[in-house]
This record gives C-alpha cells, structure tokens and sequence, in this order.
C-alpha cells in the first residue's frame, strides 16, 4: 500500500525557472493539501482540495498554483521559482472527516538558488 | 482557528515514560485533539486523536483533561526511535476544509 506519493524527492532550480511537484494518493480520499516547511517551523498549508476540481487557497499560496487532475492527484506548481521559496514541500490526504487520520508523503526538498 | 501551546523541547531517559503537555484552553465543543510527529526528513505521521475521553494505541496514549483544555500525550517507554518533533494539533470543519494546522511542536530527544 503505497500511500501517498511525492515526486521528485529533491530538486534545486534556478530563480525564475518553473516547476510541477507531484502527488498522488491511493486511498480514495476527497481530501488533498500542499504543505511547506522551513527549517524549524511547523508545516504550513499552501493549497488545499476539498474533492476533484476543487481547490482553495491556504495561509501561504502566493507564488503558487495547483491542479487537481483527478481524486487519485494534486500538483503544485511554482511558476516562477524564487530563493524564498526554497523549502520543503509535503502533500497530504484525508478522509472528509474530522476524527480520522492525514498521510503525508515523504517531502521534495526544493532549492531555489 | 483555536490554537495550542507546547513547550519547544523536552529531554527523555531510553526506555522512562514521557509526557508530552500541550495547552489549548481555546478548544471548542467540536474541536478533536490529534497528535502528529515527524521523524527527522520524514513526513508527519499520525500518532493517536481523541475527542472527551482517554485514548490508547499501540504507539501512545492520550489523557485528556476534564475542561479539555489540556492534555498529555504519554509515551510509555521511549525508545531512541521516538526522537522526532510532536505536534498537538486541534482539528474541525472550519471554511470547510479538514486541514491540520501546525505549531513549532515540541522536540523530544531521547537519550540513551
């Protein structure tokens, strides 16, 4: 049981170059967030989605976009990377309820340089 | 958002219990206590959730305060293994989404 999937697992780019982050789950869940975390910091959410073709914005979305493809998932897109946005970068899906369990992928650690 | 306040590190004997505090005097009625941690370059992983009542899991055990404004997550014997960061996070339905919104967490560190 594969969980949830992140690609790539590390990637460094150049100011200004764009990006797709990937993600997919295989646990049928509605719900999908993109999350960012920077050295000694919680996680903070970027995107979230509540269920196929829906998606909202979180605490941090600015310089961001995202699809939802299908319910399986959710892409993260930086259209013009910048040094800040150097992080480490965490899906994540949930049942639609507030008592169960999310699952996290294992993080793409992105470098803007 | 109701919010929670954990000490940002704590100190544990190998194989001593540990409790883990975390204040949220702010908790709503519907609010559900989860506790997540996140080993060293690793993803979070879920830990153990409860609403009013003492919970247990193979991995933990969760004391919740009467008034619910507090609770304690106790790990009964620590292993090097659960040196990681824990988050205690209030989870609900608000703008309609089932987000988890994390602290700094506490850093446990496990000593041999």
């Amino acid at each position: 049981n594969a969980g949830v999937t992140q690609t790539p697992k590390f990637q460094v780019l150049k100011t200004g170059q764009s990006m797709t982050l990937q993600c997919a789950q295989d646990m049928n869940h509605n719900s999908m967030y993109w999350y960012r975390q920077d050295p000694g910091m919680g996680l903070r959410l970027i995107y979230y989605s509540a269920s196929e073709g829906t998606t909202d914005k979180g605490e941090v979305p600015n310089g961001y976009n995202v699809s939802r493809l299908n319910k399986r998932e959710f892409s993260l897109r930086l259209e013009s990377a910048a040094p800040s946005q150097t992080s480490v970068y965490f899906c994540a899906s949930s049942e639609d309820k507030v008592n169960t369990e999310a699952f996290f992928g294992q993080g793409t650690r992105l470098t803007v340089v | 958002d109701a919010k929670t306040t954990q000490p940002n590190s704590m100190e544990s004997n190998e194989e001593e219990p540990v409790h883990l505090p975390c204040n949220h005097s702010t908790i709503s009625g519907t609010d559900y206590i989860h506790w997540y941690r996140q080993l060293p370059s690793q993803g979070p992983e879920y830990v153990i959730h409860g609403l009013t009542s003492n919970v247990n899991n193979r991995m933990a055990s969760l004391a919740i305060a009467e008034d619910r404004k507090s609770s304690t997550l106790i790990l009964h014997r620590a292993t090097l293994r659960d040196a990681a960061v824990y988050y205690c996070i209030l989870r609900d339905l608000g703008a309609g989404s089932y987000q988890l919104t994390f602290g700094k967490g506490t850093k446990l560190s496990v000593i041999p």
